[in-house]
């Protein structure tokens, strides 16, 4: 079946530190692939999205490109900020599919 | 837009009891989704509703969980009798149109079973 699978956590950076968090997926034919984040006491939000190999999703500072060779969709950010810290969900959406699937969260800290 | 509201925002309850969640989602979504967030996972999808249709619940553990969405506004998803491993964040989301459309998710109900 179609899943995703994330860089464990939890993960420490210093302020303005280079950020990647992996993620991989085994999915058939061209599933939608979405980066969400989830904010201290707050409910999920969608961060950045791809849709096709080859695209990148950006937002806020951050980046994910789809890489239908290696089936991965790694966010990253080229400098980071305390209010970054949260939990990030790297998600499918099979095509033709109404069922997103969510990998297991990376918890990211930034220190100042 | 006003989000998605949920509510209670926490809940703690004995096994065996029943417990009912709330949720509403934002103005015109047609598409509504209740999740399960077990700690340490990502979330699992219980069930989706299009208007007050079920669409998909065949993760739902039917013969402890129940969902509603009468008037294909607001749901509430319940659980009777609750298990221990029932302790979780059950959160609700919705979208205009479901597919690609983006899911807004509300802030989540934390249920603690005892």
């Amino acid at each position: 079946g179609d899943s995703v699978t994330q860089m464990e956590g939890p993960v420490t950076l210093s302020e303005e530190a280079f950020l990647t968090i992996n993620c991989t997926y085994t999915a058939t034919g061209y599933p939608s692939l979405f980066w969400y984040v989830q904010y201290p006491g707050e409910g999920l939000q969608l961060l950045l999205k791809a849709t096709k190999a080859d695209d990148k999703g950006s937002n806020k500072g951050f980046e994910a490109t789809y890489r239908k060779e290696t089936t991965s969709f790694h966010l990253e950010k080229g400098s980071v900020q305390v209010s970054d810290s949260a939990v990030y969900f790297c998600a499918l959406l099979p095509f033709g599919n109404e069922k997103l699937t969510f990998g297991t969260g990376t918890r990211l800290t930034i220190i100042p | 837009e006003a989000g998605v509201a949920q509510s209670p925002r926490y809940k703690i309850i004995e096994k065996r009891q029943s417990v009912a969640f709330w949720c509403n989602p934002i103005s015109g979504h047609a598409t509504l989704y209740w999740y399960q967030q077990i700690l340490g996972q990502g979330p699992k999808l219980l069930i989706q509703f299009q208007n007050n249709g079920v669409v998909d619940d065949s993760q739902l553990p039917k013969d402890r969980f129940s969902a509603e969405r009468l008037k294909g506004v607001d749901s509430t998803l319940k659980i009777q009798p609750a298990k221990l491993e029932d302790s979780a964040v059950y959160l609700c989301a919705s979208s205009v149109t479901g597919g690609n459309s983006p899911l807004h998710f509300g802030n989540g109900t934390r249920l603690t079973v005892t």
